[in-house]
């Protein structure tokens, strides 16, 4: 258990769709960082909030964009879904934005574009 | 840019036998280094990590790294391996600066069986 919860377990979505995915971090963890995890592929980075500023970004495009809260969540929005949005998406909570701070995992929520 | 290559997709082993998972990376800046799991249904965690000092880090469970700055490798390895080990890990590197993300390799799957 890394205390970071995601909602809902699983989606089923379809092309054109808008998505929200929703993330619990760990209490004082002030950076959360979301991923995308394509089935037989490593997590690929798609953007980093660090007290609720986005402060990095990876090489996804704006349909994808995301809100961190004061309280410790954050969201993950994608409009105009496609089929390769398929996929598990990770977030990950960590204390500083430091690179070497260890990112704690929630067990994703698993997307299905139709 | 950074980029992992874990060299083998799959491992299939007997228990009790000794493991290496290879990790090589490429970089034009130090990086810290990290070994995640990920067992069926749930998302990554931390298995160990090198920051600095001691090229050999450990986990608590067996498992050790090497990092070789020369041959610009992190290869996991266990020396008695069980059934429990069985599960999908992943290599990642991220750049010593603030606000950057954990680059992943695809993931070697390591499957234990008796």
């Amino acid at each position: 258990e890394t205390g970071v919860t995601q909602s809902p377990t699983h989606l089923i979505k379809t092309r054109g769709q808008q998505v929200t995915l929703r993330c619990s971090s760990q209490s004082g963890h002030n950076t959360v960082s979301w991923y995308q995890q394509a089935l037989g592929q490593g997590p690929q980075f798609i953007f980093q909030y660090y007290r609720e500023e986005e402060n990095g970004r990876g090489n996804f495009p704006p349909r994808f964009s995301g809100l961190q809260f004061p309280n410790y969540s954050s969201e993950l929005n994608v409009n105009a879904l496609e089929l390769d949005d398929s996929a598990l998406y990770l977030c990950a909570s960590s204390r500083g934005q430091g690179a070497q701070e260890t990112q704690y995992f929630g067990p994703g929520t698993r997307l299905l574009v139709l | 840019a950074q980029s992992v290559t874990q060299l083998d997709s799959q491992v299939p082993v007997f228990e009790e036998a000794p493991v290496e998972l290879r990790c090589n990376y490429s970089s034009s800046v130090s990086v810290y280094l990290f070994w995640y799991v990920q067992y069926p249904n749930q998302g990554l965690q931390l298995l160990l990590k090198y920051l600095s000092g001691s090229t050999l880090v450990e986990s608590i469970n067996g498992f050790e790294a090497e990092f070789n700055k020369s041959q610009t490798s992190f290869h996991l390895r266990k020396p008695s391996v069980h059934i429990s080990d069985t599960a999908e890990y992943f290599c990642a590197v991220t750049p010593n600066q603030a606000g950057t993300a954990l680059i992943f390799g695809k993931g070697t799957t390591l499957s234990v069986s008796s």
